[in-house]
């Protein structure tokens, strides 16, 4: 069966620090993933898909088949990113959501 | 702004009863999919309509129902009202599955 997990429901990291938000798959096809993001008081919205292997607010994630993984990345946090990242896969017609990551980023 | 507009945006009813809730999709999309989030179950796919048709179906219960319209507009009909069902209810549209997916900013469903 399909599954998203990301392991962490709290990511705290001070300002400038790497942040490494961690998502792993379970798919018997070809995955596409995305990364969503939900500020606070605002609508979900997309990060990036791997498919378009873009950089977008300074996130970068790389689509790992061997590990089944695909791990969002920012070598420098900022306090703006504080929100909550959802990882998704879509397949079988559906996008199926992680339990999402709680980013905090302190001054 | 997204497009994607759903009303109302809280609703506060009680065990038993039965409520819509609707979703406009964003202007060229065909596709309308609603997602339940919980604290317990995170967001969940509930069903996807395209152009009018049904396409993939999640884990909708039974008493949970939903049809999209001529005009693209969708309502998802919630009924015999459980209190787990409070949570909050998103749309998101699209051109076409495949795609980036729009979402609303909810419907937050309180069941007293």
């Amino acid at each position: 069966a399909q599954r998203v997990t990301q392991p962490e429901k709290l990511l705290s990291v001070f300002k400038g620090a790497p942040v490494e938000l961690k998502c792993n798959y379970s798919y018997s096809g070809s995955p596409e993933l995305f990364w969503y993001v939900q500020y606070s008081r605002q609508r979900l919205q997309l990060l990036l898909r791997h498919i378009s292997r873009e950089s977008i607010k300074g996130f970068t994630a790389d689509l790992n088949k061997g590990e089944t993984s695909f791990h969002l990345k920012k070598p420098f946090a900022q306090e703006e990113d504080s929100a909550m990242y959802y990882c998704a896969l879509w397949g079988y017609n559906k996008l199926i959501f992680g339990a999402g990551t709680r980013l905090a980023v302190h001054p | 702004d997204s497009g994607v507009t759903q009303t109302p945006k809280h609703l506060i009813t009680a065990t038993g009863q039965r409520v819509t809730l609707r979703c406009s999709p964003r202007s060229g999309d065909l596709s309308v999919y609603w997602y339940q989030q919980s604290l317990d179950q995170g967001l969940q796919f509930l069903i996807q309509y395209y152009n009018g048709e049904e396409r993939a179906k999640g884990n909708i219960l039974e008493r949970f129902s939903a049809q999209q319209f001529p005009d693209l507009h969708s309502e998802l009909n919630l009924s015999s009202l459980e209190l787990g069902d409070s949570a909050l209810y998103f749309c998101a549209s699209s051109q076409d599955g495949f795609y980036e997916q729009y979402f609303g900013p909810g419907t937050r469903l309180t069941v007293t």
